[in-house]
């Protein structure tokens, strides 16, 4: 259980588009998501927290305007990377915890498998 | 600020045991995860620590020491397949739950 999906998985896009990454949670529901950024070869950086019905909360230095975050459901948040350029090209991992109690006190984020974005 | 600290990379021998440090400073603490992640794949959950000490499991071990902001990753009878990033996370405190990543630290193991 507790499986995190995410589509596309990579996606290769021209400057100037926006490209929509979905990130899904197959078999709970979490109104807490967030979204990460990771460059090559180095850790994890938190972009902004997806909260269900409301705003997103973003990380200093994360433009909201550039990088919409919509949480419409229990299992599904979007992050769309709006009039991309090839410094926006990463690594997008979202991640997810699991509304109410599974067992676990410590609320653990479990993290879907990534999209690649490459921007020509 | 926040700020977390791991070597960027350690090379160890296969049937070995290594232990990869990791120490921080953070404006709030609710626990300390620890993450495998394969190149090009997500992190996956290894351990959780919130309180002094070394929680065991199987051949991975995590310990803590809050008064010193200090971490270890203990891996033992390594296995090629262990070659992997092992990130170092702090839950900031209240109820955020948001997790702050240390620089991760790159394991070869060899044969």
């Amino acid at each position: 259980g507790a499986v995190v999906s995410q589509h596309p998985s990579w996606v290769i896009c021209k400057s100037g588009t926006s490209v929509k990454i979905e990130c899904r949670s197959l078999d709970f529901q979490a109104t807490t998501m967030f979204w990460y950024r990771q460059f090559p070869k180095q850790s994890l950086m938190l972009m902004a927290t997806s909260n269900e019905g409301s705003k997103a909360t973003y990380e200093q230095g994360v433009e909201k305007d550039k990088f919409l975050i919509n949480h419409a459901s229990l299992t599904l948040s979007t992050l769309t990377v709006t009039s991309a350029h090839p410094e926006d090209s990463s690594f997008y991992i979202c991640s997810a915890i699991p509304t109410g109690s599974r067992g676990k006190s410590y609320n653990e984020q479990f993290f879907g498998p990534g999209t690649r974005l490459t921007v020509l | 600020g926040q700020n977390i600290d791991q070597p960027t990379e350690m090379t160890a021998t296969e049937g070995a045991i290594v232990q990869i440090n990791c120490t921080y400073q953070t404006s709030g603490f609710n626990g300390l995860f620890w993450y495998q992640q394969h190149a090009g794949e997500a992190p996956t959950f290894l351990s959780y620590n919130v309180l002094d000490g070394l929680e065991e499991k199987g051949r991975f071990s995590s310990f803590l020491s809050r008064s010193k902001g200090y971490s270890y990753l203990l891996l033992k009878e390594l296995q090629m397949k262990d070659s992997a990033s092992y990130l170092c996370a702090v839950r900031e405190g209240g109820a955020t739950n948001k997790l702050i990543f240390g620089t991760g630290t790159l394991l070869a193991v060899q044969p």
